[in-house]
Parts: C-alpha cells; sequence; structure tokens
C-alpha cells in the first residue's frame, strides 16, 4: 500500500512569495490533515479535511494560508505572501476514519523563508 | 482544551539501558492517547496508541507505555535502547469523542543512544 505523498520535499523562497504545497492521501482516506511543524515544536494542525469539506480550520492563519481538497483526494495548501515564520516542515497525514485510526504521515516539505 | 507536556526535550541513554520518555496531559474530557516517532526528514509513524481498553499498551519496536489517570501521565518506555531508537519522539492526545481525531502534540523528546 502506498504511503502519503508530499511534494516538493524542500522549498526555498523569499519572504512576500507566494508557495504551494501538494499532498496525496492514502487511497481510500477519507480524512486528510495539514499540520506545521515548527523547529524543535510538535506539529499543530493548521486544517482538517472530511472528503472535501473543512472539519476544523480554526488554527490556520487566514490572511495567509489557503487549503482545498478537490473531489475528496488530492490537497493543496498554499501560502500567499510569505513570512519568515512561516518556516517550517509541513506535514499531511490521512485516516480512513476519525477518532481513534492512525494517522499516517506523509514526509513532509520543508519550507525555507529567507 | 487539551495539552501535552513532555518532560526533557533532551534524553540520553546507552545502547542496552532503560529508556523512559516522560509524558504528562490535560484533558477535560477522557483522552486518547499517542506515542510517535520521527526520524530525520521522515514523517511520524505511530508507536502506540491508548484508547480506554488496557492501560499497559504495548507497541512496534519493544516500546511500551502505561496510561495513569491518577497521574495524568502517559510515559513511555522500553527496557533495553538500541541504537536504531535515536530519533525524536512525540505524545499527543485526541479527543475520545467529538475531536475529529485532531491531535494535539507535545514538543517532542530526541532520544540519544550512545555505543
Amino acid at each position: 500500500e502506498a504511503g502519503v505523498a508530499q511534494s516538493p520535499r524542500y522549498k526555498i523562497i523569499e519572504k512576500r512569495q507566494s508557495v504551494a504545497f501538494w499532498c496525496n492521501p492514502i487511497s481510500g482516506h477519507a480524512t486528510l490533515y495539514w499540520y506545521q511543524q515548527i523547529l524543535g515544536q510538535g506539529p499543530k494542525l493548521l486544517i482538517q479535511f472530511q472528503n472535501n469539506g473543512v472539519v476544523d480550520d480554526s488554527q490556520l492563519p487566514k490572511d495567509r494560508f489557503s487549503a482545498e481538497r478537490l473531489k475528496g483526494v488530492d490537497s493543496t495548501l498554499k501560502i500567499q505572501p510569505a513570512k519568515l515564520e512561516d518556516s517550517a516542515v509541513y506535514l499531511c497525514a490521512s485516516t480512513d476514519s476519525n477518532g481513534i485510526a492512525e494517522q499516517f504521515f506523509g514526509p513532509g516539505t520543508r519550507l525555507t523563508v529567507l | 482544551a487539551q495539552s501535552v507536556t513532555q518532560l526533557g526535550s533532551h534524553v540520553s541513554v546507552s545502547e542496552g539501558a532503560l529508556v523512559l520518555l516522560r509524558c504528562n496531559y490535560s484533558s477535560s474530557v477522557p483522552p486518547y492517547l499517542f506515542w510517535y516517532v520521527q526520524y530525520p526528514n521522515q514523517g511520524l509513524q505511530l508507536l502506540l496508541k491508548y484508547t480506554s481498553a488496557a492501560t499497559l499498551v504495548k507497541g512496534i519496536n519493544g516500546f511500551e507505555a502505561e496510561f495513569k489517570k491518577s497521574e495524568t501521565s502517559f510515559h513511555l518506555t522500553k527496557p533495553s535502547a538500541h541504537m536504531s531508537d535515536a530519533a525524536e519522539y512525540f505524545c499527543a492526545v485526541s479527543k475520545a469523542q467529538g475531536g475529529y481525531g485532531k491531535l494535539t502534540f507535545g514538543q517532542g523528546t530526541i532520544l540519544t543512544v550512545h555505543p
């Protein structure tokens, strides 16, 4: 079974530029999560999708971050414009249900904002 | 609100020694608790989880954790450390009901294993 795929793996941009990350969850997984992991900290949930609907985006900085999950499969996370403090690893995870089901994580995208 | 505190951002042990990584949680509702491991440049991998069944949970790679409600703790242990255990470990909590699986993570503990 293929795991959660993310691209790109690394991205370096200058502040005020835009960037987008892509995630392909495990086939059949209805729930998809985007986490932000700043160096030295644990992952923090940015947004959660159930199929193509948003369940929780309470910690998403909506003035600059946006995410979509068209057709309930792939997802894209965008930052526009980027700030220095957005430098982090962005992790995508998926699961086939809510609650106690294991979340499967992708390798992450490491973003550096200069 | 839920939160997790991992005591000790760095733990160093000798190969063959006991591994003990501490995790305390705060939750206003019955929690589910998880331990994840992260190797360099990789995503997180689930080690074990507590979901209100047995309080002593066994996971992969010889790790286990015990849920102690009275102490609000979920410490991770392994009797004998191996060099391959060197990684960063995260404790996480979610709501047993109504949380839609949202995980709140601790800040992580980096485990170093010396020969």
